[in-house]
């Protein structure tokens, strides 16, 4: 089967950094999206990945392994407004996305 | 400023009650999604569609209907709500042109059947 899995929930600092990581499962693979969602909105399009590698926007980074599987969110000087919840959400062959179930990230003080 | 536009935002309606949830965009993508998110957990797809006159059944789509007369409308129609129709409900849309293309989210219709 297809699935996607991510932390429940993380805890972090004001000015920190933090890492949401993801695993993936799907029957082919055309990309990686991340989306950031806060609570009742809806979720905005942060970063994709295709290529084995990190991608760099300003404070967010998003890398991906496709050998493994895996990709990761990593979010630096962490302010309260990036406390929101975090999509992982991949694309299987036939381009249809399967979406983690989020991390809410928390920011604290 | 959204490009996309839900409404309504908010929906108390009672059970059997056949209800319409309307969704367009301005940005004269193709592609329109319909999901299904209910808190903490992951987006559901119910229906899509590459264009006009075109539609397709995603994982909870036996218990909605949905139309693409226009490229920029994408109505989602319950014929019969339920309790367990009691849920967010989100729509989409993307560029065609590259299969990649992020999607544009509207802000949701919360459902609340009684």
């Amino acid at each position: 089967g297809q699935n996607i899995d991510q932390p429940t929930e993380m805890t972090a600092t004001e000015g920190a950094i933090v890492q949401i990581n993801c695993t993936y499962q799907t029957s082919g693979f055309n990309g990686l999206f991340w989306y950031q969602q806060h609570a009742g909105e809806a979720p905005t399009f942060l970063s994709y990945n295709v290529l084995d590698g990190l991608e760099e926007k300003g404070r967010f980074s998003s890398f991906l392994s496709r050998s493994k599987g895996y990709s990761y969110l990593l979010l630096k000087e962490l302010q309260m407004k990036d406390s929101a919840s975090y999509l992982c959400a991949a694309m299987d062959s036939n381009y249809q996305l399967i979406w983690g179930a989020g991390t809410k990230l928390i920011i604290k003080p | 400023e959204a490009d996309i536009y839900q409404t309504p935002r908010y929906l108390v309606i009672g059970t059997g009650k056949k209800i319409t949830l309307e969704c367009s965009q301005t940005m004269g993508h193709d592609k329109m999604y319909w999901y299904q998110q209910d808190p903490g957990m992951e987006l559901h797809l119910i229906h899509y569609s590459y264009g006009v006159n075109s539609t397709e059944k995603g994982d909870l789509s036996s218990e909605s209907t949905v139309s693409r007369i226009r490229t920029e409308h994408f109505p989602l129609t319950l014929e019969s709500a339920r309790p367990s129709h009691t849920s967010q409900y989100l729509c989409a849309s993307s560029d065609r042109g590259r299969d990649s293309s992020p999607l544009h989210f509207g802000n949701g219709t919360r459902l609340t059947v009684t």
